[in-house]
């Protein structure tokens, strides 16, 4: 079974759209992550949820919105969509902050706002 | 500028062939030091991981070597596999899990 699951694998939407993207991890891990991925491939964090405590990169437009309902879900809910969302997210866990701890990604959401 | 540099940014060799990819980082202060491979259309996996007082870790035919003291990485792919066509980023962690700087990664492609 995947360890860490994301929901929609594809999402097309038009601008200016709302729409949430779903993270699941099975591993009982602490921390979560999201991560968006741009065309130049470079992996750049978004936000860490660990013990209930979110801890946000300044970047962030705050129409990004992390909600975790519990310790085994993290989602992402994006407003107002622009074009320039448009990238792969990715979710991600780890047992928790520490350095030394790996983080096991989940396969990506491809988001494309037209 | 990025800091975390990796090269080159896509090597093409044939199956059975070794490689070397190089990472040079400015990040500071450092923690530890990672390699992830990451499949077209997957998410990375971590194949290594170096605090900044080891020198080398394998992982299979993966071997991660790091000088703390020229902020350098490689890693080198013995025997290489079809199947090791892949991204590989390098990854500099400063303090924990939430201050990562990754590379761009290098693009890897094995042909038969």
């Amino acid at each position: 079974d995947t360890a860490v699951s994301q929901t929609p694998k594809y999402l097309v939407t038009q601008m200016g759209n709302d729409k949430s993207i779903k993270c699941e991890q099975n591993l009982g891990h602490d921390t979560m992550y999201w991560y968006k991925q741009d065309s130049k491939k470079f992996l750049k964090i978004m936000f860490s949820y660990n013990n209930k405590e979110l801890i946000i990169n300044e970047t962030v437009p705050n129409r990004f919105s992390p909600k975790s309902p519990d310790k085994a879900h993290l989602n992402l809910h994006i407003n107002s969509l622009e074009l320039g969302d448009s990238a792969v997210y990715f979710c991600a866990s780890s047992h928790n902050l520490a350095a030394q701890e790996t983080q096991y990604f989940g396969p990506g959401t491809r988001l494309l706002v037209l | 500028k990025n800091q975390v540099e990796q090269s080159p940014q896509s090597l093409i060799i044939l199956e059975g062939k070794n490689c070397t990819l190089q990472c040079n980082y400015t990040v500071s202060p450092f923690s530890n030091l990672r390699w992830y491979k990451q499949d077209t259309g997957r998410g990375p996996v971590s194949l290594t991981i170096m605090t900044f007082s080891e020198n080398t870790k394998s992982n299979g035919r993966y071997t991660a070597t790091l000088d703390a003291d020229t902020k350098q990485s490689s890693l080198h792919i013995t025997a290489s596999q079809l199947s090791d066509s892949a991204s590989y980023i390098c990854v500099v962690i400063r303090y924990n899990n939430n201050d990562m700087r990754f590379g761009a990664g290098t693009r890897l492609t094995v042909k038969p």
